[in-house]
Formats: structure tokens, sequence, C-alpha cells
């Protein structure tokens, strides 16, 4: 099992440009995550999705959208990126059944917006 | 409002020297403590659930334990490769079905040769 992947591992954008970021598990999981990582901060929340065809907003979900395409994939999208959204983005999904379960981390998309 | 602290923010040590990291939390319906492994540029790795006060988890040199107000992690004897950023992180109740984890800022261990 690869577990949890994202692609691209690095990007840099301009101001104003778009881009999408893709995530993807092979766990079966239902429930699946995106969080953003900056330096002195702990990782927040943006978007998360309990089960496909279901999206909620997080703590930080002001300047991106999101996409539950099936249960494997949930993607994050950028619509006119800022310097303010320069940080790594981790995708995560967690086991299935039950209201509490550990999230398995995917390696991270370093993103920077100049 | 919920908060999650860490300390110390970073620690440095001699191998073998044991010690222990903190993390306390202010939250109001805890579901779940998770303590996470992260190496420079990686993403976060799991290493433990606690669920209620008193409960124990072990794994090699580590051991979690969690307290109605804290959790710690112990290490025992570190070794060189046990040199990371440690996370600790909580899952609340929610009735607004909010379902991810409120992340603290990190201890960044360094375990000396």
């Amino acid at each position: 099992n690869a577990g949890v992947t994202q692609t691209p591992k690095f990007q840099v954008l301009k101001t104003g440009q778009s881009m999408t970021l893709q995530c993807a598990q092979d766990m079966n999981h239902n429930s699946m995550y995106w969080y953003r990582q900056d330096p002195g901060m702990g990782l927040r929340l943006i978007y998360y999705s309990a089960s496909e065809g279901t999206t909620d907003k997080g703590e930080v979900p002001n300047g991106y959208n999101v996409s539950r395409l099936n249960k494997r994939e949930f993607s994050l999208r950028l619509e006119s990126a800022a310097p303010s959204q320069t940080s790594v983005y981790f995708c995560a999904s967690r086991t299935s059944g039950g209201v509490v379960g550990e999230q398995f981390f995917g390696p991270g998309t370093r993103l920077t917006v100049l | 409002e919920d908060q999650v602290t860490q300390s110390p923010e970073a620690l440095r040590l001699q191998e073998g020297e044991s010690s222990s990291l903190n993390c306390s939390y202010t939250v109001s319906g805890l579901r779940g403590l998770f303590w996470y492994r992260q190496d420079p540029g990686k993403g976060p790795e799991f290493l433990f659930t606690l669920y209620s006060a008193g409960e124990e988890k072990e794994k090699e040199r580590l051991k979690a334990t969690l307290t109605k107000k804290e959790s710690f992690l112990h290490i025992t004897a570190p070794k060189p490769e046990d040199s990371a950023t440690y996370l600790c992180a909580v899952q609340l109740y929610s009735g607004g079905g909010a379902d991810g984890l409120t992340f603290g800022k990190g201890t960044h261990l360094i375990i000396q040769p």
C-alpha cells in the first residue's frame, strides 16, 4: 500500500494564479482532510470530508475550495493564490469506523506564492 | 478557546539521557489525544492514541501517558535516530460534526551522540 500520496511535491506560483493540489489514499478510508503547516504554528485544518460526497470547512477555509472526487481522492484548489498561502500542505485520511481514529498523513506539498 | 500547548519548544539531550515531553490541553470534550513524530521535510507519522485518563501506551523507547489535563511522552535511553519534532493533537467532541485534529506547535528533540 502506498498510503496517502500527494502531488505535486513542490510548487511555485505567482500571486493570482490558480492551482489544484491532489491527494489520494489506498486504505479504503472514509474521512479525508487538508491541513496547512506554517513555521511557529501547529497544523491547522482547512477542509475535511467525512465521506464521499460531503465536505466541511475547518479552521482556516478562506481562499480554498475542495472536491471529494471519489472515495480515494480529495483535492484542494486555490483559485487566486496569495502570498499568505505560502505553506506546506498535508493531506490525511482516517481509519473508517468509530468516531475516533488516528489520521495518516501524506508527504506534503510545499507551496510558495510570490 | 480550546488550546493545545507543548513544552518545551526544543530539547537537546545526550544519547541515553531519558526525559519527558509535555502536552497540556484546555479543551471541552476530549475524544482522543494523539502523538505524532515528524522528520524534516516529511509528513507526521502516527505514534499513539490515548482515550482516557490513566491510559498508557508504549512503543520501543517511547511511552505516552494521559491525565485529565495533560499528556506526557517519555523517552527512555534515546538514540540519535529519535531526533525529530514530536507533535501532540486532540480530537474533540463537536455537535457540528467537526472531525479534524487540533495540534500543538510541537517539541523539536535533538539527541546528540
